[in-house]
């Protein structure tokens, strides 16, 4: 079955620090891979999505990740955090055929310190 | 871009009483709307897939009774959350795909989500 780990609950980081937050998956072919950002109380913003082509993808608020197959991971980065990008963040992988859903990771929260 | 709407943005009700929640993707046409439901601190759990014209399926451990899903039109879905009781209160999102998009412009957008609180 597909399923996403994302094993950091919690991070926090310093404003103007780099992050990284992880994300492995289980799927038995070629993963459409997701992250989204959502802030209390709201729905989900997409991040960026991976479907093919170069494994290093761009996204919006600065935010890249990059698929490695041979690790299962997407992971997602930003190089300098901003106080506004404290939220929740989640993985997630699109499984194919039939109503094509997605099935998320439990999420990472981010703090980020002044 | 995509946008879904998603109403009310909150709501209280009485134990026993029903609720309808409204998701309506406002400028794309959607044969297929997802329905969420977090927990405080949690992920979102797949509740049900709803379909366009035909009955919704739903996830194992998902009373069909108790959240109906209807999806009469291309851009409207709802769920009804029917004898609410207080263990149903939860944060429901729903998402929906644009029917129009090539697969590598695959996306899903959210509403911005239904606090439920049942008192």
């Amino acid at each position: 079955a597909q399923s996403v780990t994302q094993p950091d609950i919690h991070i926090t980081v310093s404003e103007g620090a780099s992050l990284e937050l992880r994300c492995n998956y289980s799927y038995g072919a070629t993963p459409y891979l997701f992250w989204y950002v959502q802030s209390p109380g709201q729905g989900l913003q997409l991040l960026l999505k991976y479907f093919s082509g170069d494994t290093l993808v761009q996204g919006i608020k600065g935010f890249e990740a990059e698929f490695k197959r041979s690790q299962s991971s997407f992971n997602l980065r930003k190089p300098s955090v901003h106080w506004s990008d404290a939220a929740e963040y989640f993985c997630a992988v699109g499984v194919l055929g039939g109503s094509e859903k997605l099935v998320f990771g439990k999420g990472t929260k981010l703090t980020v310190n002044p | 871009g995509a946008v879904v709407s998603q109403h009310p943005s909150w709501v209280i009700c009485k134990s026993g009483t029903s609720v309808k929640i409204e998701c309506r993707s406002l400028d794309f046409q959607a044969t297929t709307m997802f329905w969420y439901r977090q927990f405080p601190k949690q992920s979102l759990m797949l509740m049900a897939t709803s379909n366009e014209g035909s009955k919704a399926t739903y996830e194992q451990g998902v009373e069909k009774d108790k959240f109906l899903i209807n999806h009469a039109s291309l851009t409207l879905s709802t769920l009804t959350v029917t004898s609410a009781h207080p263990e149903d209160s939860s944060f429901y999102i729903c998402s929906a795909r644009d029917n129009g998009q090539a697969l590598t412009d695959y996306g899903y957008t959210f509403g911005s989500g239904t606090r439920l609180t049942v008192v």
